[in-house]
């Protein structure tokens, strides 16, 4: 069965400090990874994927799969980084992503 | 940009009423979803659909059912509404680039957050 760990409920650091989200996965394939970032009053929306190995308002992340790992990054965390960010797994079907139980981050003045 | 509406934003039923939740997608998506999100459990997944008149279960089933008459909607019914079906349903949808393949990239509804007295 695939399942995504997110240790940490909530993290709080302060503005301009380095962040780092953490995300583990259990999956027998070869998965792709997501973040998901859901601001105050908005809708789920995509941050980024692994496939595509880019920055997203500064946020990256690296796939680790001799540690099964997709840890979210940003070396200078801004005020509307607060957010609930959920990390999640795609396997070879159809049948939808599964979700991390979210990390609320809160980016302190 | 894809828009995926969900009909309801807030609800309030009692136990025992019966309970539709809508969801319509405009951009033709095959894959449609619905999950419910509870803080500290996350996002779970009900039920979803890769084609019209098609559901497959997901993680948790159990007290609901989904329809799927039309390419664009899907419905999620709660039949005997529950006070622990309280929550905030979210619908998706998706297009994979090969049918039945990896779903990809979801696109999110506002969501429908339900409260069961």
């Amino acid at each position: 069965a695939q399942r995504v760990t997110q240790p940490e409920k909530l993290l709080s650091v302060f503005k301009g400090a380095p962040v780092e989200l953490k995300c583990n996965y259990s999956y027998s394939g070869s998965p792709e990874l997501f973040w998901y970032v859901q601001y105050s009053r908005q809708r789920l929306q995509l941050l980024l994927r692994h496939i595509s190995r880019e920055s997203i308002k500064g946020f990256t992340a690296d796939l680790n799969k001799g540690e099964t790992s997709f840890h979210l990054k940003k070396p200078f965390a801004q005020e509307e980084d607060s957010a609930m960010y959920y990390c999640a797994l795609a396997g070879g079907g159809a049948d939808g992503l599964t979700f991390g139980k979210g990390t609320h981050l809160i980016i302190q003045p | 940009d894809v828009k995926v509406t969900q009909s309801s934003r807030y609800l309030v039923k009692r136990t025992g009423e019966k309970v539709f939740l809508e969801c319509v997608q405009d951009m033709d998506h095959e894959n449609m979803f619905w999950y419910r999100q509870d803080p500290g459990l996350g996002l779970r997944l009900i039920y979803f659909s890769y084609d019209v008149k098609m559901k497959e279960k997901g993680d948790i089933p159990e007290g609901y059912s989904v329809s799927r008459e039309k390419k664009e909607r899907f419905s999620l019914i709660l039949e005997s509404a529950s006070t622990n079906q309280t929550s905030m349903y979210l619908c998706a949808s998706s297009s994979p680039q090969i049918a039945g393949a990896n779903t990809g990239e979801l696109f999110f509804g506002e969501g429908s957050r339900l409260t069961v007295l």
